[in-house]
């Protein structure tokens, strides 16, 4: 069983709606939880991270995590092209070392239509 | 120059080439790594280092030959590659190895081995 699952997508939608973007994970010791935006061509970057369970909203973005379920998700409020990339989620243990590496998603595509 | 610099961007070589892609970290970070991302997989962590000292290495086969001289520079020395190897090549740096939510990628080296 894989340890991070994401719908690689692609995922379409119109301008102004709301996006949820969703991972699924099997090692219940990952207590970091990221999501990276990546456009094409480019290096990802991190939107947001999480600690345990949890939401955190920064703007348009809200992160989610139910441990319990072993879900997260991240949504994206009035969504713009320019929101239009790859998402990747990652995830990690809590210590140093190797349990600190991050294990990632295959990343969803978005494409926002005007 | 700020971030997480990578040369060249794009990379075609021989199966019989040697090459070497470079990163460079302007953020003062302690730990580099060295990422695969192939169409539909996972990014794959290759190689970690920390304070300049390699700490992982995770399964990669001895074709691809990680060296780091300093805390902000970071090599990839390649040799006698295979076609297979084709893929985005991401440097990563972050505070150090405990805080993983602190890396951030450089814009990554297109390889292309024919």
């Amino acid at each position: 069983q894989k340890e991070v699952e994401q719908d690689p997508g692609p995922l379409s939608v119109p301008e102004g709606a709301i996006v949820s973007l969703n991972c699924t994970y099997s090692n219940s010791a990952f207590q970091y939880f990221m999501w990276y935006r990546q456009y094409s061509r480019k290096g990802p970057e991190l939107l947001m991270y999480t600690y345990s369970s949890g939401n955190k909203e920064d703007g348009r973005f809200t992160a989610q995590v139910d441990k319990s379920s072993k879900y997260i998700s991240l949504f994206i409020r009035d969504s713009q092209p320019s929101d239009s990339a790859t998402y990747l989620c990652a995830m990690s243990e809590d210590y140093g070392g190797s349990q600190g590496n991050l294990i990632f998603g295959k990343g969803t595509k978005l494409s926002v239509k005007p | 120059e700020t971030g997480v610099t990578q040369t060249p961007r794009h990379l075609v070589m021989g199966m019989t080439n040697k090459k070497s892609l470079k990163c460079e970290q302007h953020l003062g970070h302690n730990a580099m790594y060295w990422y695969k991302q192939s169409a539909k997989k996972p990014l794959e962590l290759m190689f970690v280092y920390s304070l300049e000292e390699r700490v992982e290495n995770n399964s990669v086969p001895s074709r691809f030959s990680p060296e780091c001289p300093n805390s902000s520079h970071l090599f990839l020395h390649l040799h006698t590659l295979q076609p297979e190897d084709s893929a985005l090549y991401l440097c990563a740096s972050s505070q150090d190895r405990t805080r993983p939510y602190t890396q951030y990628f450089g814009p990554g080296t297109r390889l292309t081995v024919l």
